[in-house]
Order: structure tokens, then sequence, then C-alpha cells
């Protein structure tokens, strides 16, 4: 059973500060792992998709690596600012007919990032 | 492009009555999902639908069923309603429900009373 878990549970860190959010599954078998951030409230929005071939995707201030042989993806936040403090959710669709749809999730970490 | 619609934004309902929840999806995407977000369980995956079929299932009781039309817009209901069913519903679209990421929508908070 494919189980998604993220560390910390929680960050607070000073405007500018690089960040590394980390994110670790069980089962290597999977189509993608996807980021995504969550506001207080709101709906969650997609921040970088990385499809199983792939090791790495980047937009803006964000990078996002994936070592599937070991389990873990991390999301890389450069040059941190108060716009940025919400909660991270890392997500992996497990492979197979019977997961299609079927994004596990991580319980988050939230971020507050300082001004 | 339009993004994944989601009807009402908020529900107040009372313990015992039923309620149905509706989500577009962007336009070609023919997966749909739907999960239940709560603070102690965090998000859920209760069913996907794709091209009109539900395709998956997740461990949720009966009451909680969807449909998805030939236009790919979905909707969910939860039956007998319960306190518990309490939470934010937020439902993704998708073009194919595996290698393509999906988009999530602002969700529907559901407040039972």
């Amino acid at each position: 059973k494919q189980e998604v878990t993220q560390i910390p549970a929680a960050l607070s860190v000073p405007e500018g500060e690089n960040l590394v959010l980390n994110c670790s599954f069980t089962d290597s078998a999977i189509y993608n792992l996807q980021w995504f951030r969550q506001d207080p409230g709101k709906g969650l929005t997609s921040l970088l998709l990385i499809q199983s071939s792939q090791r790495e995707q980047t937009s803006g201030r964000l990078n996002a690596s994936l070592d599937k042989s070991s389990g873990r993806s991390t999301l890389y936040i450069a040059a941190s600012q108060p716009g940025d403090s919400a909660t991270y959710l890392c997500a992996v669709v497990p492979n197979g007919s019977s997961n299609t749809g079927k994004l596990i999730f991580g319980q988050g970490t939230t971020l507050q990032v300082k001004p | 492009k339009a993004g994944v619609t989601q009807t009402p934004r908020y529900l107040i309902k009372t313990r015992g009555q039923q309620v149905t929840l509706s989500c577009s999806p962007i336009s070609g995407h023919r997966s749909v999902s739907w999960y239940q977000q709560t603070p102690g369980q965090g998000l859920q995956f209760l069913f996907e639908y794709f091209s009109e079929t539900q395709r998956n299932k997740g461990n949720f009781p009966g009451r909680f069923s969807g449909r998805q039309f030939s236009n790919s817009r979905s909707e969910m209901n939860v039956s007998t309603l319960e306190l518990g069913d309490s939470a934010l519903y937020l439902c993704a679209s998708s073009s194919d429900g595996t290698v393509y990421g999906y988009t999530f929508g602002s969700g529907t908070r559901l407040t039972v009373v």
C-alpha cells in the first residue's frame, strides 16, 4: 500500500531564505509525483508535475526533484517571500489500472515566511 | 482556458438530509476525481470517473456516490448526512487520470449541523 510522508510538518523561516521541503513514498511504481500549494480554506494549486521518467522540474523560484529508487522528492524554494506562506502538499499516482485517478497525498508541510 | 469549476462554494445542511455537489472539469479532460479534506484525515480519495464510468473508488460508505455526464461534468451525492461529513470537498480533472497531472477546483465547503 502506497504511503506518502512529508517532513517537516511545519516550518517557519525569515524572508529571503532558501528552503527545502521533503516528501517520501513507499512504492516506486508511480505514474507521476505532483507538488501542490494550498492556502487556508482554498483549493489546491498545482506547482510542479514530475512524470515517472523525469528527474526534476523547474518553475521560477521552484525546483522539484524525483528519485524513484529511494522513494524521495524534494521541493526547493529559492529566496522565500511572505507570499509563499501556505501548506505544501506532495502527491503520487500509483501505477496500475486500479489506481487511475487516485492521488495519494502526504499530510503537508505548513510554511510560514516572516517579513 | 477555464479552470475546474465547483458549485456551490458553501453549503449548510442538516443531519439526515442529502446534498449534491457539482464539478465542471477543464475542457477536454475526461477524468474527474473527488476528494474529501478534513483536518484530522487530510485529503482522502472518494472516486474517479472517466468517460461516464467509475474507474476507481475509495473507502467510503455507500452514502457517497457520484456520476459523470457525457460532457464530463460530474456530480457527487451524499445521502443521510452525518456531522462527520462536514469537510471541504475537492474535485480534480485530468486528461487521462494517470500521467498528465491534475488540476483542482476551489472546493465546496459542506457544513452539517
